[in-house]
């Protein structure tokens, strides 16, 4: 068990809809990853967040948005939702500084979301 | 354009034996380097690192080599053991983590 927690656990959906996915960081841990793994696919990253503020910025949609809450839960907004986006959702943490340097990551269970 | 590559997406290994997973990389400016692993139905789970100033770390039977001149990495489990199946990720970092497309190792008793 990683400590990183995610909701729900799977998801079915249909094209066109929205969904949250939500994560609660390991204690202490002040950066939230979101990542995308399709079929066959490496995680491919999404977005960070680091104590409420947006850090770096990876292969997200315009689509797709993210925000951290005061308590450092995250949560990930996908919407207009296409076949193409079904795929597994893993949330991460880290305890980094603050600083640009990625320190070890703790990953979530994933949610899977399935678009029909 | 797949800065991080692992060429081989599937190995099996006997019992007992070395485990040797390759990863390569292009991104020159990658400082820190991350092995994962990761079983059905559940995250990644972080297994190794090593840094950039680096070319050996060990941890038990876990070793990751790092040749930077080639812009190479490997994961080296010695002896493997049956709870070692699962798929392997190799990442890299700069500002973010990039991950390669993973390998899955059978040990085979």
């Amino acid at each position: 068990d990683s400590g990183v927690t995610q909701t729900p656990k799977h998801l079915i959906t249909a094209t066109g809809q929205r969904v949250t996915l939500r994560c609660s960081p390991r204690s202490g841990d002040l950066s939230v990853y979101w990542y995308q793994q399709s079929l066959d696919q490496g995680l491919q990253f999404l977005i960070q967040y680091y104590n409420g503020e947006e850090r770096a910025k990876g292969n997200i949609l315009e689509r797709f948005s993210a925000q951290q809450f005061p308590d450092l839960h995250s949560e990930l907004n996908l919407s207009s939702l296409e076949l193409g986006d079904s795929a597994l959702y893993f949330c991460a943490s880290s305890r980094d500084t603050g600083g640009l340097t990625v320190y070890e990551q703790y990953f979530g269970p994933g949610t899977r979301l399935t678009v029909t | 354009d797949q800065q991080v590559k692992q060429n081989s997406p599937s190995l099996s290994v006997q019992e007992g034996r070395i485990s040797i997973l390759n990863c390569d990389y292009t991104n020159s400016m990658f400082d820190y380097f991350l092995w994962y692993k990761k079983y059905p139905a559940e995250g990644p789970t972080f297994l190794i690192s090593i840094s950039s100033i680096k070319d050996k770390n060990e941890d038990g039977r876990f070793t990751v080599f790092l040749n930077k001149s080639a812009k190479h990495l490997s994961l080296h489990i010695v002896p493997s053991q049956p709870g070692d199946s699962a798929v392997y990720f190799c990442a890299a970092a700069d500002e973010k983590l990039t991950f390669g497309t993973g390998t899955r190792l059978t040990i085979i008793p």
